[in-house]
Formats: structure tokens, sequence, C-alpha cells
């Protein structure tokens, strides 16, 4: 069965300091996609990226970074020089191939402190 | 601009009553999904639907019912509010099974069932 485990139920630091999320994920599928959502404290899910298995680069995005290891099950997400804005509860998602379902890991609240 | 809306945003209900709430997307999506947010659960997936006349039952599908009677809606539907579903509960659509595209979430709604 697909599964989703964010083992960090929160997260505090202080602004400007690094910060690793991690994302581990089960699945028996060979192909399948991995996503990254930001919810923020008004609620709305943000979309942050996609990646599928195919393509273990990594990837940067400004501050924020992912790095996928299929050997290891694990897509985690880092941000550089954290902000407060950055404070939110943040989820990482695992989608089977053709159904667009997300599969949810429980989230990890990141709460960035001035 | 094309997006999804959810109505109402909040919801105070009374046990047993039957509650709809309402999803509708503009971005003429096929695939369509509902989720519950909770709190150590993260999204869990309720009913999704690949087009009209097509719904399916997701993880937790008991006690909600969905129809597909067009393109732009998908109402979720409480049959009997209980207060196991008090939660927030989040539509979703995305525009298609091959590639995995990413979905688009509405704002949420809060539903307490008292």
């Amino acid at each position: 069965a697909q599964k989703v485990t964010q083992a960090q139920t929160e997260i505090s630091v202080v602004e400007k300091e690094d910060v690793t999320l991690d994302c581990v994920y089960e699945t028996r599928d060979t192909t399948y996609y991995l996503f990254w959502y930001k919810q923020p404290p008004s609620g709305e899910l943000v979309f942050l990226i996609r990646r599928n298995s195919f393509d273990e680069q990594n990837e940067i995005s400004g501050r924020y970074s992912w790095n996928f290891q299929k050997s290891t099950s694990s897509f985690n997400f880092t941000i550089t020089a954290s902000q407060v804005v950055d404070s939110a509860v943040y989820f990482c998602a695992l989608s089977e191939l053709n159904t667009d379902k997300l599969i949810f890991g429980t989230g990890t609240r990141l709460q960035v402190f001035p | 601009d094309a997006e999804i809306t959810q109505s109402p945003r909040h919801k105070i209900t009374e046990t047993g009553r039957q509650v709809t709430l309402a999803c509708h997307q503009t971005w003429n999506h096929n695939n369509m999904f509902w989720y519950r947010q909770d709190l150590g659960h993260g999204l869990r997936l309720i009913h999704y639907s690949y087009g009209v006349q097509d719904t399916n039952k997701g993880e937790v599908s008991d006690g909600y019912s969905v129809s597909r009677s067009n393109t732009e809606d998908l109402p979720l539907t409480l049959e009997s509010a209980a207060s196991s579903q008090t939660s927030v509960y989040f539509c979703a659509s995305s525009e298609a099974t091959m590639g995995q595209e990413k979905a688009f979430f509405g704002q949420g709604t809060r539903l307490t069932v008292v």
C-alpha cells in the first residue's frame, strides 16, 4: 500500500537558519509522482513542486530545494535562510500513476521566529 | 482567471442533519476530488470523479456521497452529520490523468457538527 511519512510533527527555527523537512514514502508502483504543498496560516494549500519517479535530479527554486533519493524512498525539502513568511504546515504527497489521487503525509508545522 | 471555489467557508450544523458542501471550478478539469483534513491525519481522500456521471469512493467515504452532473461542480453531501465529521474539507481539481498534473485546491470549508 502507498504511504507517506513525515516524522517531524513540528519544527521551530530562528530566522535565517536552514531547515530540512523530511518525507519518506512507500509504494509498489515503479512510476509515481511526489509533491510538496504549503499551507500557510490562512489555510489554503499552495503547490510547491511535483517530481516524477524517473527524475532524480535535485531541484532548486530560490531559497527552496528538494532532494529526491529513490534508494532511500525520500523526498526531502530544504529551506535556506528561512524567513518568518515560511511559517506554515508543509505536506508531502504521493500520487499513483494515472489516478491523480494524492496520498498525504501528516504534515510538518514549521515555525520561524524573528 | 480560472479558479476553484468552495461554499460555504464555514458551517455549523447539528447532528443528524443533511449537509451539502459546494465545489465549483472554472478550469474545465475532468478530475475533481474531496479531501478532509484532520490533525494527525493530514488530508484524506473522501470521494473523487474523473468526469460527468463518474464517482468513486476514497479512503474515508462512509457517510458521504457526491454527484457529478456537469464538469464544473462536485457537491459533497453528508447524509446524516456526525460529530466525527467535524473537519476542514478541501475540494481539488486536476486536468488529466496522464502526466499527473498538479491539483488545484479550493480554500477549504470548516464544518462543525454539534
